[in-house]
Parts: structure tokens; C-alpha cells; sequence
């Protein structure tokens, strides 16, 4: 199986704050990876598709890169409603997999 | 305006059976990929089967030979079978619709339902 492993696990930043988030994969997956945002008893909201591109009406300040085996998830500038659990997933092989997520909390 | 909504969940003693059930609306769910993922309490998610629009369907190997996923044309809806229970099956299990992108030819998840909870307990 593919492993995805997130870092950081947990990440404390102040509104406004440039926040990155890694996603590194345990093979290549060329750029199959997905990123999604889930809020406390939410279901998750997919956020970047194909590595880098951006979901119909997903604010400008995400973004996505990488390809191969390192992805990056960033968040321009961080605003009250971004703080959330983020989980990158890899659709390239089964079983499917989903990274252990990273979560945003306010500082 | 695409919509799923799962129902089905509730308590079950370990080597119980449930039947989830995914209504979907806005679309055709024979037309797409459909999928269910699972997230333990506190934990993170795990993906759990898929269906393809031609009636292939793939397994975690975590549930194999215990959950069959399938769907009713006629009602638009996406079901998970889940026999043999056990303690670690217990989460909220949602259903997601699978998006494709023609140009690199790979797949995601556009959209999720709300959720439905399984507690396999005694």
C-alpha cells in the first residue's frame, strides 16, 4: 500500500499567517493526490484535485504543488474559517489512501 | 445541486450485519465512480470501497469478504452491506461521489454526504 505521511501532524499559526502543509508519498504517484479540509463534525470538502488545481469555488488563497512522491498544500493567508483538519489522499493506486491529516489551530 | 444523504447507521453487536444506504440527487449514480469512506472516532479517514460506473467494485482490504458495495438504478442510490461486525468497523461512514479529470485522466472525491454512524459494541 501507499503510504501518505503529513507533516506537520499539528500546526499553530495566527490569522493572516502563510501556512504550508507536506504530504510526501512512499512511492510515486505522479500527480494523483488530492487535499481536503474537514471541520470538527463535518464531512470533508475537497479543496485541490490533480495536485494543483482548484476546486470550483475554493478561495484563491489555497493552493497546491508537487508531483512524484512531495506535495505541498498552502494556505496564502490564514483566515478564521481555515482553521480545520487538512488530509491529503492518493487516488493512483489501490487501495486508496488518505495521509494522517494535519491540523490548524489558532495560535 | 448535487446532494447525498446516508442513512442506515445505528448500533450492532459485533458479528451483526447493517445495510447503508446513499441517496443521491442532481445526478446519476450509475454515471460516476461512487465511494464510501469511514473515520473512526478521534482518528482520520480510511478509505473503504469503490463501485465504477460499469459495476466494478474494489475493497480495503480491512473489509474484504465482509462489506459488498452496490447501487439500485431505480432509486439512485449507493448501498454498503456490512456483515461480520467488529469493534473496529465502529465510525461515521460517508459516501462520495467520485469526480474524474479528463486531461490527466485521475480521480477525487467532489463531493460527500453528511455522514452516518456505526457503533459495533455489546
Amino acid at each position: 500500500d501507499i503510504q501518505l505521511t503529513q507533516s506537520p501532524s499539528f500546526l499553530s499559526a495566527s490569522v493572516g499567517d502563510r501556512v504550508t502543509i507536506t504530504c510526501r508519498a512512499s512511492q510515486g504517484i505522479s500527480n494523483s493526490l488530492a487535499w481536503y479540509q474537514q471541520n470538527p463534525g463535518k464531512a470533508p470538502k475537497l479543496l485541490i484535485y490533480v495536485a494543483s488545481t482548484l476546486q470550483s469555488g475554493v478561495p484563491s488563497r489555497f493552493s497546491g504543488s508537487g508531483s512524484g512522491t512531495e506535495f505541498t498544500l498552502t494556505i496564502g493567508s490564514l483566515q478564521p474559517e481555515d482553521f480545520a483538519t487538512y488530509y491529503c489522499q492518493q487516488l493512483n493506486t489501490y487501495p486508496w489512501t488518505f495521509g494522517q491529516g494535519t491540523k490548524v489551530e489558532i495560535k | 445541486e448535487v446532494q447525498l444523504v446516508e442513512s442506515g447507521g445505528g448500533l450492532v453487536q459485533p458479528g451483526g450485519s447493517l445495510r447503508l444506504s446513499c441517496a443521491a440527487s442532481g445526478f446519476t449514480v450509475s454515471s460516476k465512480y461512487m465511494s464510501w469512506v469511514r473515520q473512526a472516532p478521534g482518528k482520520g479517514l480510511e478509505w473503504v470501497s469503490v463501485i465504477y460506473s460499469g459495476g466494478s467494485t474494489y475493497y480495503a482490504d480491512s473489509v474484504k469478504g465482509r462489506f459488498t458495495i452496490s447501487r439500485d438504478n431505480s432509486k439512485n442510490t449507493l448501498y454498503l452491506q456490512m456483515n461480520s461486525l467488529r469493534a473496529e468497523d465502529t465510525a461515521v461512514y460517508y459516501c462520495a461521489r467520485v469526480g474524474y479529470n479528463w486531461n490527466d485522466g485521475i480521480y477525487f472525491f467532489d463531493y460527500w454526504g453528511q455522514g452516518t454512524l456505526v457503533t459495533v459494541s455489546s
